[in-house]
């Protein structure tokens, strides 16, 4: 079954800020980020391996809450580069070494 | 330079036509996977080898084929394509320790 992202699509003006859910109903051990520009591949952002960790990538950062089995990505003070649908990818045990994909999120960014 | 690489790019093709789509990596990844997007779906995991030899089912295998006999090619195979398998295809590699996935650039393929 795949993790939940909500929301489904936001837009922002340069500057702002956003947040970006991801909710499995299956106990997770990792989650990871990726982020699809429009016609490309999608790119790898984040993992995060251990519930509580929280990681950084320019002013893109990440959560991980391993008993509500839920991540979020923050966008902060956002530029028009981060334009684009992020996809969480979460592993579980129950799984098995699949990584299971959210719905993604489309995010544009305005000037 | 490190990169994943598909062949076709782009395939249009006809119902029962047998295909196959190729995939190589050059980063000696273990961790190899077939990934199909539609929209509003994300990414769907069709098969993954953990290594040579070693191929498993993902979340949508039906129709398809893979094999692993190297462990830098994955070649993804549709012996009877059907109109619902027009999707766009993704290839990825990733190690088993590192675990971020590389992408290839994505297969447009097209069945009528």
């Amino acid at each position: 079954q795949q993790p939940v992202q909500s929301p489904q699509a936001v837009i922002l003006r340069e500057g702002e800020d956003a947040v970006i859910n991801c909710s499995s109903s299956k106990a997770l051990y990792s989650v990871h980020w990726y982020r699809q520009k429009h016609g490309e591949a999608p790119v790898f952002l984040m993992i995060l391996l251990k519930g509580g960790e929280q990681k950084g990538h320019d002013k893109i950062s990440a959560s991980f809450n391993e008993k509500k089995q839920q991540s979020s990505l923050y966008l902060t003070a956002s530029q028009l580069s981060y334009s684009g649908t992020y996809f969480c990818g979460t592993e579980s045990r129950a799984a098995g070494n699949k990584l299971t994909f959210g719905g993604g999120t489309r995010v544009l960014v305005k000037p | 330079e490190a990169q994943v690489t598909q062949n076709p790019r782009y395939l249009i093709t006809v119902t029962g036509k047998k295909l196959t789509v190729t995939c190589s990596q050059n980063m000696n990844h273990e961790y190899m996977s077939w990934y199909r997007q539609d929209p509003g779906l994300g990414l769907r995991q069709i098969y993954y080898s953990m290594n040579v030899e070693v191929t498993d089912k993902g979340d949508v295998p039906e129709g398809y084929k893979v094999s692993r006999k190297e462990k830098r090619n994955f070649p993804l195979i549709l012996e009877s394509p059907s109109p619902n398998q027009t999707s766009l295809y993704f290839c990825a590699s990733s190690s088993t320790v590192e675990k971020e996935q590389y992408f290839g650039p994505g297969t447009r393929l097209t069945v009528t």
